[in-house]
């Protein structure tokens, strides 16, 4: 089946610097991308939809200058979180859909300390 | 309102039990419905997708029902390996494109 690799799945940073996170469809291209944020029990919430060759779609209340979207080929969106702190220390994973079903990357666990 | 609300649980079950959970959802134009699995610190899983009809899968049975704006999933002879947390989702369709929307997740979990 479709598979959805996210790079890396573990990283640890600074108060104050960035953090890239990459989201590639392995056997198939996806013009949307979707990027979720889950917080320890708590639900997995919709940041932004990420559009292939022009501007991300941001959800209410996501601050789009802080997580930064770049989806600039059909199989590859970056999400990077900017001058990060540890209110941002979240499991953040993405997925992309082929019709009405779902492909999840592995997600990342970023912690800032 | 939120798009998809879930008790959070947890439920707590013996082996062997029948657990049924809950979801429901606001936009009632919405048309496609999904419960997934997520085990702790992985990513979701698809579980099944839900039918108007209902639909079944070995101990696994999910229904809607539209005029209430619910979906439901029925797990019947409860396993260890059922121990997870559930979410339902539902596929929002706005101006902005479509994207699937979660509950907040119900945990289970089996004891022996």
């Amino acid at each position: 089946g479709a598979v959805v690799s996210q790079h890396p799945s573990r990283v640890i940073c600074k108060s104050g610097t960035s953090v890239k996170i990459e989201c590639r469809s392995l056997d198939f291209q996806a013009t949307t991308m979707f990027w979720y944020r889950q917080f320890p029990k708590k639900s997995l919430m919709l940041m932004a939809t990420s559009n292939e060759g022009s501007k991300a779609t941001y959800e209410q209340g996501v601050e789009k200058d802080k997580f930064l979207i770049n989806h600039a080929s059909l199989t590859l969106s970056t999400l990077t979180v900017t001058s990060a702190h540890p209110e941002d220390s979240s499991f953040y994973i993405c997925s992309a859909r082929i019709g009405t079903e779902a492909f999840f990357g592995q997600g990342t666990r970023l912690t800032v300390v | 309102r939120k798009e998809v609300e879930q008790d959070p649980g947890p439920f707590n079950v013996p082996e062997g039990a029948t657990v049924a959970f809950n979801c429901t959802y606001s936009n009632s134009a919405s048309q496609s419905f999904f419960w997934y699995r997520q085990d702790c610190r992985k990513e979701p899983k698809l579980l099944m997708s839900v039918y108007s009809s209902g639909n079944e899968d070995g101990r696994f049975t999910a229904q809607l029902n539209r005029a209430s704006q619910y979906i439901s999933l029925l797990i019947r002879d409860s396993k260890l390996s059922d121990s997870a947390t559930y979410l339902c989702a539902v596929i929002r369709s706005n101006q902005a494109g479509t994207a699937l929307i979660f509950g907040k997740g119900t945990t289970l979990s089996v004891s022996s």
